[in-house]
């Protein structure tokens, strides 16, 4: 079965660094999204991209936030300069059309 | 207040019980989902229900919706130990350019054998 695949799955980085989260969504996918999970919380919506630039965004999505699709295979999350309220699980997902996601198994990222 | 709160936060049955979560939301939706995620991993679909159904079978589980109350149930009948894991609600609401979910907090279950 088609799997969206996340690198690394875990991120340790200093405060102030910049990251770059990877995500391969499925290959015939259009919608592309990122969530984040900060331990013990929900789940909860960052950003929403389609047709090569973002449908949608969160109040979270702030400038130190970015995403690309830089090669029509790989879909990037980057924050710019860390913070320690960055550490969470950020889990990628796509999906085809009005149906449901397929998420990847996420990357755990502890800013120290 | 927030779309998407699941009830009970935490349940514990027997092997073999089933298993019958809630979740409530606020806004008119196009559809709700169900996830599902094991400790520390991802997040895997289990069931999509569209605002003009009312119920939903797939294997074991057993979807209802009821627009009038926005509300939804997740049952899980004949519950097995591999049926521990956290549950999610998540809502696609109507007026969402961008197809996001807002998902609830969770109803961590535990079966045990």
């Amino acid at each position: 079965e088609p799997e969206v695949t996340q690198t690394p799955s875990h991120q340790v980085t200093q405060m102030g660094q910049e990251v770059i989260l990877r995500c391969v969504p499925i290959s015939n996918h259009l919608y592309f999204y990122w969530y984040r999970q900060i331990l013990g919380q929900k789940v909860e919506f960052l950003v929403s991209f389609y047709n090569n630039e973002i449908s949608e965004k969160s109040e979270i999505f702030d400038d130190q936030f970015s995403v690309e699709r830089p090669d029509g295979s790989n879909f990037t999350l980057k924050i710019r300069s860390t913070k320690l309220e960055d550490s969470a699980m950020y889990f990628c997902a796509s999906k085809l059309g009005p149906t449901g996601y397929t998420f990847g198994s996420g990357t755990r990222l502890t800013v120290v | 207040s927030q779309q998407g709160e699941e009830d009970p936060q935490a349940l514990s049955i027997q092997e073999g019980e089933n298993a019958t979560m809630n979740c409530s939301y606020k806004t008119s939706i196009n559809n709700l989902q169900w996830y599902r995620q094991n400790s520390g991993r991802g997040l895997v679909h289990l069931i999509l229900i569209r605002s003009n159904e009312r119920e939903k079978h797939s294997g074991r589980l057993r979807v209802t919706l009821d627009t009038s109350k926005k509300s939804s149930s997740l049952l899980i009948t004949a519950s097995r130990a591999a049926d521990t894991a956290s549950y999610f609600c998540a809502t696609d609401a109507l007026s969402n350019a961008g197809n996001m979910l807002t998902f609830g907090g969770g109803t961590r279950l535990m079966v045990k054998p």
